[in-house]
C-alpha cells in the first residue's frame, strides 16, 4: 500500500518569505507527527497530531512555525519569514496510534522536504 | 538526564562479526520500544520494535529489552555491508515517541 508522501521533496526560498510543506499520512493512521532534522543531528520534535487536534506543539521553535490538519488526513506545515537557521530536512510520520504502549505507536516516515534557506 | 541516550559512535564492526547497539532509557512508564535504522540522505526506516522483556530475534535482527534496568539493545548477526548506517533507538512517552540521537555504524569489508 502506499506510504507517507510528502511534498515538495525540495524547496529552496529567499530569506523572509514564507513556505508550506505538506504530508499525505498513511491512510487510515490518526496520529501525524512532524520532526526536523539538520544535517548530521539527530530528529527533533515539532508538532504531533491525533485527528485534527494538536495535544502536543511542544517543539516548534518560534511563532513563525505552524501547523494544521484537516479532515484527520493531509497535514501542512508553515513556515512564515524563514529564516538561514531554518534550512532542514522535514519530515513527517504517521501511525495508527490511539493510545501509548502498544503496536500503535510505531511510526512510518515520509521521504522528507529538504529546505534551503538562501 | 537525556530522555533517550545512545552512544555516537561511530561504531566500527568487522564484517561477519555481530553489531551490538545500546540505548538506555529514562521514563520508568514507557513501554513501547523500536529501532530505526537511517541511511545517509534516507528517512528512518523502522526494522524492530520490542513490547516486553526480553528477546524479539527477526532474522539477522534481535532486540533486546530490560525494564529494569531501562536498557534496551539490538544485535545485527552476520553484518554485512550494507548495514552501514546511523541506528535511531526510539522510545514512547505517553503518544509521543522520543528518538535518541543515534549510533553510526560502519561495517568493514
Amino acid at each position: 500500500g502506499a506510504g507517507v508522501s510528502q511534498s515538495p521533496s525540495n524547496k529552496v526560498t529567499e530569506k523572509g518569505k514564507d513556505v508550506e510543506l505538506r504530508c499525505d499520512p498513511i491512510s487510515g493512521h490518526t496520529a501525524l507527527y512532524w520532526y526536523r532534522q539538520s544535517l548530521g543531528q539527530g530528529l527533533e520534535f515539532l508538532i504531533y497530531f491525533q485527528g485534527n487536534s494538536a495535544p502536543d506543539k511542544s517543539g516548534l521553535p518560534s511563532d513563525r512555525f505552524s501547523a494544521e490538519r484537516t479532515g484527520g488526513s493531509v497535514s501542512t506545515l508553515t513556515i512564515q519569514r524563514t529564516q538561514q537557521e531554518d534550512s532542514a530536512v522535514y519530515l513527517c510520520a504517521s501511525s495508527s496510534a490511539r493510545f501509548s504502549g502498544g503496536r500503535d505507536n510505531e511510526q512510518f516516515f515520509g521521504p522528507g522536504t529538504r529546505l534551503t534557506v538562501l | 538526564q537525556k530522555e533517550v541516550e545512545q552512544n555516537s559512535g561511530p561504531l566500527s564492526v568487522p564484517e561477519g562479526a555481530i553489531a551490538s547497539l545500546n540505548c538506555t532509557y529514562s521514563d520508568r512508564g514507557s513501554q513501547s520500544f523500536f529501532w530505526y535504522r537511517q541511511y545517509s540522505g534516507k528517512s528512518p526506516e523502522l526494522i524492530m520494535s520490542i513490547y516486553s522483556n526480553g528477546d524479539k530475534e527477526d532474522g539477522r535482527f534481535t532486540a533486546q529489552l530490560n525494564k529494569a534496568s531501562q536498557y534496551v539493545s539490538l544485535l545485527i548477526r552476520d553484518s554485512q555491508p550494507s548495514d552501514s548506517a546511523t541506528y535511531l533507538c526510539a522510545v514512547n512517552r505517553d503518544d509521543k515517541i522520543i528518538f535518541g540521537k543515534g549510533t553510526r555504524l560502519h561495517i568493514l569489508p
